[in-house]
C-alpha cells in the first residue's frame, strides 16, 4: 500500500450536494494535513490536526468540515460548495508537527463543483 | 508574511540539457527550504531540502543550496532526462511547525 491514500480521486457534484473526501496514511505519523492546490496558484494550507486536535485552521470557509477520527485518518467534508472551490485537494502526513518540513502527500482528489 | 516566488513555466528542455529553475523567498528570521516534485497523476514528494544559509541539498542529480545574501534557492540539474517532467515546487518552512509556504510551482518539461 502506498504511504498516503486519497479516494475519491475524482469527484463531481453539484452545489447543494455533501460529499467527503478520505485520506488514510499508513506511516505511523501523527500529523496531518489538507491542502487545496489551484491553478497558477501556491498550495494553501487548510487544516493541520496533530495527534487528532485540530491545530490549524487557515481560515477556511465552513462548507469545508474536517474530520480526524484518529491519527490514520483524516476527512473532509463537503457541502453547499461553490464552483470556484473546484481544485486538487491533497492530504498529507509527517511524524510529528515540528520543524522538519518533510510532508508525505497523497496523489489529491479532483474535484469539481458544477 | 512569508512568500516563495518561483519562475512561471513551462520550461521546456531538450534532453540532456542544463536546468536551472529560480527560486527567491521572503522570512522572517532563517527559515528551512526545500524542493518538492509532482510527477503527472501523483502527490508531491520531497525532492531535497537545506536547512541553514550556504547548505546545498542534493538528489537525484538535482542541487540547490541556500544562499542568505540573495534569498535565493535555485534548483540546478547537469543533465535532463525525460522522466525528470514534471512540476517543481519550492517552499519554505519557519520552524513554527510544518506550516509549509509553496510557490506556485514551475513545470518542467523535457523532451527527446
Amino acid at each position: 500500500e502506498t504511504g498516503v491514500t486519497q479516494t475519491p480521486r475524482h469527484l463531481v457534484m453539484g452545489m447543494t450536494n455533501k460529499k467527503s473526501l478520505k485520506c488514510e496514511q499508513h506511516l505511523g505519523h501523527n500529523a496531518m494535513y489538507w491542502y487545496k492546490q489551484s491553478a497558477k496558484k501556491p498550495l494553501e494550507l487548510m487544516f493541520v490536526y496533530n495527534f487528532k486536535e485540530q491545530t490549524e485552521n487557515n481560515s477556511v470557509p465552513s462548507r469545508f468540515s474536517p474530520e480526524c477520527p484518529n491519527s490514520s485518518h483524516l476527512f473532509l467534508h463537503l457541502h453547499t460548495l461553490q464552483p470556484e472551490d473546484s481544485a486538487l485537494y491533497l492530504c498529507a502526513s509527517s511524524q510529528d508537527w515540528g520543524e522538519n518540513g518533510e510532508l508525505f502527500f497523497g496523489e489529491g482528489s479532483r474535484l469539481t463543483v458544477l | 508574511g512569508n512568500s516563495v516566488t518561483q519562475m512561471e513555466g513551462p520550461v521546456t528542455l531538450s534532453e540532456e540539457a542544463f536546468l536551472t529553475i529560480n527560486c527567491t523567498y521572503t522570512a522572517t528570521g532563517y527559515p528551512s527550504l526545500f524542493w518538492y516534485v509532482q510527477y503527472p497523476g501523483e502527490g508531491l514528494q520531497l525532492l531535497l531540502k537545506a536547512t541553514k544559509a550556504d547548505d546545498k541539498g542534493s538528489n537525484k542529480g538535482f542541487e540547490a543550496t541556500y544562499r542568505k545574501e540573495t534569498t535565493s534557492f535555485h534548483l540546478e540539474k547537469g543533465s535532463v532526462q525525460v522522466s525528470d517532467s514534471a512540476v517543481y515546487f519550492c517552499a519554505l518552512s519557519d520552524h513554527r511547525g510544518n506550516k509549509l509556504t509553496f510557490g506556485t510551482g514551475t513545470q518542467l518539461k523535457v523532451e527527446l
